[in-house]
């Protein structure tokens, strides 16, 4: 049973470019949570959807970002117009329910580097 | 004042030597917490949930004092291998299972 898988591992961006990051859940999970950890920081909660449903984007900046899970492939999260402080390391978690006690796996996640 | 603090460390120990970690929370109404463990350049893994009645796996012991809103983890028999980040990790309010995480705290096992 693979786990939550993130692609591509690292993507290089110049500014102004688009950049889509992917996210597959575990097997018969539902739910995706996005989370961005800035260097030398902890990680920031971004967003939480369930299929084809966003759920909670309060942590998602309020331009140029945008996420979706659709019925059928992984989640994305896209970030148009990218600037240098876009540069993290973006990651995904899923969980089959939402209920507070399950602590989540993570994907291996996605090193944005805006040049 | 952050939602979650923890002492950013690091923790230089010789291998052999127990170790505590605390961490403090500011939100009463937090529900789950957790210690996670992050390598560097790496996803942070879960190590383990903590209760009020404590729990431990091997080595580790974990605490939760809802009171005080504080957080412990307890490491015995340090291990080059345990040297890592710890991130103390709360479950916050509202629907879904959104995770506060701290900034962590760095340990550093030498020989």
């Amino acid at each position: 049973n693979a786990g939550v898988m993130q692609n591509p591992r690292h993507l290089v961006r110049r500014r102004g470019q688009e950049a889509r990051l992917r996210c597959s859940p575990m097997k018969g999970h539902s739910h995706v949570y996005w989370y961005r950890q800035l260097p030398e920081e902890g990680l920031k909660f971004m967003v939480y959807l369930q299929k084809e449903n966003i759920i909670d984007e309060s942590g998602m900046p309020k331009e140029r970002f945008s996420a979706e899970f659709p019925k059928e492939g992984p989640s994305i999260l896209r970030i148009q117009q990218v600037v240098r402080g876009d540069s993290a390391a973006y990651f995904c978690a899923s969980s089959p329910t939402p209920k507070r006690d399950y602590g989540y796996t993570f994907g291996s996640g996605t090193r944005l580097t805006v040049v | 004042r952050k939602e979650v603090e923890q002492d950013p460390g690091p923790f230089n120990v010789p291998e052999g030597a127990t170790v505590a970690f605390n961490c403090t929370y500011s939100n009463s109404a937090s529900q789950s917490f957790f210690w996670y463990r992050q390598d560097c350049r790496k996803e942070p893994k879960l190590l383990m949930s903590v209760y009020s009645s404590g729990n431990e796996d091997g080595r580790f012991t974990a605490q939760l004092n809802r009171a005080s809103q504080y957080i412990s983890l307890l490491i015995r028999d340090s291990k080059l291998s345990d040297s890592a980040t710890y991130l103390c990790v709360v479950t916050a309010t509202g629907g879904g299972n959104k995770l506060t995480f701290g900034t962590g705290t760095q340990l550093k096992v030498e020989l």
